[in-house]
């Protein structure tokens, strides 16, 4: 069964901070991994998606990266903003028998990011 | 092009009472994903349905928990006498197709069960 960890559960950092926020997962026969930024009261919001394939993906100050062989992902946020602060969230997707991907998602905990101006 | 539109937002029942919550999809997407989120939980997996068909409910409660996608209208999770434990953010997600595709998540319901 897969178990994805985040890590830390919360972080506080100050403005224009660099970060790093950690997922790991037990099952590395995944299809791709998505990290979501979910918002109080919000719905979440898709930033990254990686394929098993790839090892990083890039979006303005955004950069995810994926060890698939090791059960490790990154998501690395440059000069952090007060509007960064959220919950971000780590979600992979198995592969399927078919060798697509399984249409379900699995979830970590979370890691709550505050940004202090 | 409206997001996924999911209501009420705030969903207050007491125990005993029927809870209805509405998903509607993005426009073009005919695949329903609802998920589950407990408190201090990550979100969990419910029930995958296509029109008029459930895929897979395998994470769904066995007993007061159904769904549904019909042809017209929204897909509908219905969770009959509810107990407190059924208090939690229920998101609903969809895409146009299975694969490897974004999913695109609603608001979310937060059911509140007194």
């Amino acid at each position: 069964k897969q178990e994805v960890t985040q890590i830390p559960a919360a972080l506080s950092v100050p403005e224009g901070e660099n970060l790093v926020l950690n997922c790991s997962f037990t099952d590395s026969a995944i299809y791709n991994l998505q990290w979501f930024r979910q918002d109080p009261g919000k719905g979440l919001t898709s930033l990254l998606l990686i394929q098993s394939s790839q090892r990083e993906q890039t979006s303005g100050r955004l950069n995810a990266s994926l060890d698939k062989s090791s059960g490790r992902s990154t998501l690395y946020i440059a000069a952090s903003q007060p509007g960064d602060s959220a919950t971000y969230l780590c979600a992979v997707r198995a592969e399927a028998y078919s060798g697509a991907g399984s249409y379900q998602l699995t979830f970590g905990k979370g890691t709550k990011l505050s940004v202090i101006p | 092009n409206a997001g996924v539109m999911q209501n009420p937002r705030h969903l207050v029942r007491r125990r005993g009472q029927e809870a209805r919550l509405r998903c509607s999809p993005m426009k073009g997407h005919s695949h329903v994903y609802w998920y589950r989120q407990l408190p201090e939980e990550g979100l969990k997996f419910m029930v995958y349905l296509q029109k008029e068909n459930i895929i897979d409910e395998s994470g769904m409660p066995k007993e007061r928990f159904s769904a549904e996608f019909p042809k017209e209208g929204p897909s509908i999770l219905r969770i009959q006498q509810v107990v407190r434990g059924d208090s939690a953010a229920y998101f609903c997600a969809s895409s146009p197709r299975t694969g490897s595709e974004k999913l695109f998540f609603g608001s979310g319901t937060q059911l509140s069960v007194l």
